[in-house]
């Protein structure tokens, strides 16, 4: 089955500065890659996806890029502010409709003021 | 908001024990996936419920089971609590044929 690894778990930057956290995928017949906001006492949030046909997607300040070759994805924030402050997660699925997400451990990401 | 909702908030129960969660679908979406979160970890998908049939499990014993009504609320059962299962419990609701899984806020389950 599909494995997803996600680094790093923890993340601190400068208010301001840009966040990059990077997801690898083993199934190579994944083409779906959701990433996730949660925070505290919430249920994930979904802020960006992409498919295997894109290699890259923006949405203001948060874009990902997707390397199919290598298997991996990341996503970055620029201009972070301190509500970006919570734990993201990476996902990757079959992408055909209706599959299970298979998620990465998190990256607790914390903006320093 | 997702427009997906989960009741109760919080649960106790003991070993032994057996529990339901509910949860209910965004409008017009008739598919609907369970995940278990444990502290620190990322969800773990357990099962997926179409047009009220069970429609892929993950790694997850029978004593966990589901059910999908008409109205596009689901159940979420758990038979036999083991201290293990205390986690948090979301439900992430679909469109037929879609990629995008809207999640709700979760049931804290803790097993004592």
């Amino acid at each position: 089955g599909e494995n997803v690894e996600q680094h790093p778990s923890t993340l601190s930057v400068q208010e301001g500065d840009s966040a990059v956290i990077k997801c690898t995928y083993s199934d190579s017949a994944s083409n779906y890659f959701p990433w996730y906001k949660q925070e505290l006492g919430k249920g994930p949030q979904l802020i960006i996806d992409i498919r295997s046909n894109v290699g890259e997607k923006k949405d203001q300040r948060i874009a990902v890029t997707l390397n199919k070759t290598a298997k991996h994805f990341s996503l970055h924030i620029t201009e972070t502010q301190p509500e970006d402050s919570a734990v993201y997660f990476c996902a990757a699925s079959w992408g055909f409709g209706n599959e299970k997400l298979t998620f990465g451990t998190g990256t607790r990401l914390t903006i320093i003021p | 908001e997702t427009g997906v909702t989960q009741s109760p908030t919080h649960l106790i129960k003991t070993r032994g024990q057996q529990v339901t969660l509910r949860c209910s679908s965004q409008s017009g979406h008739n598919t609907v996936s369970w995940y278990q979160q444990a502290l620190g970890q990322g969800p773990q998908f357990i099962f997926q419920y179409y047009r009220e049939e069970e429609n892929g499990r993950g790694n997850f014993p029978p004593r966990f089971s589901g059910l999908q009504f008409p109205n596009y609320s689901s159940e979420l059962n758990v038979n036999a609590l083991e201290l293990d299962d205390s986690a948090l419990y979301l439900c992430a609701s679909s469109l037929e044929g879609t990629d995008t899984q809207y999640f709700g806020p979760g049931t804290r389950l803790t097993v004592l």
